[in-house]
């Protein structure tokens, strides 16, 4: 099974701030999908961003971006202009795109937005 | 579009009673799963369905049940609950074979005394 790994369990930014958040997978697959997911107190998982691994662009979704180093097995996601909203739990995720469909998630990583 | 929808939100437990957690989704997906959380463990797999009558065991399957008859629908029962299942659980579901996210319901709180 793969494995990913999140070996931040807390971080902490300055509002208007950038932070990156680490994630690292573990994988003999050439065909998968990336995901970081956002989890506030409200408990309600939501996507923030996805990465194909065919795609050498990072993937962008306004103040989100990713740094997908796909030899390293590398997929950090960068905040920038740091919100308090931002403040949450964030998961990596990955995806086969073989023929399994299950999500492997990391153990996820706090986030702290200090105003 | 209701999305994933869970039922309860929350629920209190005695040890060794049984109970169903219910989740349907609306968006014709294919697969659904069921995740429990714990702090520090991140998500972990039970159960998942790549589509009616068809399940499989994930990660920590022991003491839980699934079916699934529908398309829609994708019940977890807990046959006789024990304080280790006391947790957060996650229905969630997506299309196969493509590269769409999860879709999650809100979460179910379990509290097992």
């Amino acid at each position: 099974a793969q494995t990913v790994t999140q070996s931040q369990p807390e971080m902490s930014v300055q509002e208007a701030e950038t932070v990156t958040l680490s994630c690292t997978y573990d994988t003999s697959e050439s065909d998968y999908y990336l995901f970081w997911y956002k989890q506030p107190p409200s408990r309600q998982m939501i996507l923030v961003i996805r990465q194909e691994a065919y795609k050498q662009q990072n993937a962008t979704e306004n103040r989100f971006s990713v740094n997908f180093q796909k030899a390293a097995k590398s997929f950090s996601l960068k905040i920038s202009d740091s919100q308090l909203g931002d403040a949450a739990m964030y998961f990596c995720a990955y995806r086969s795109g073989g023929s399994s469909d299950q999500f492997y998630f990391g153990t996820g990583t706090s986030l702290t937005v200090i105003p | 579009n209701a999305g994933v929808t869970q039922t309860p939100k929350f629920q209190v437990l005695k040890t060794g009673q049984s109970m169903t957690l219910q989740c349907a989704q609306d968006m014709n997906h294919e697969y659904m799963s069921w995740y429990r959380q714990d702090p520090g463990m991140g998500l972990r797999l039970i159960h998942y369905s790549v589509g009616a009558g068809i399940t499989d065991q994930g990660e920590v399957p022991n003491g839980y049940n699934v079916s699934r008859s529908t398309t829609e629908d994708f019940p977890l029962r807990l046959l006789s609950a024990a304080p280790s299942q006391t947790s957060v659980y996650f229905c969630a579901s997506s299309r196969t074979r493509t590269p769409g996210e999860q879709y999650f319901g809100p979460g179910t709180r379990l509290t097992v005394t």
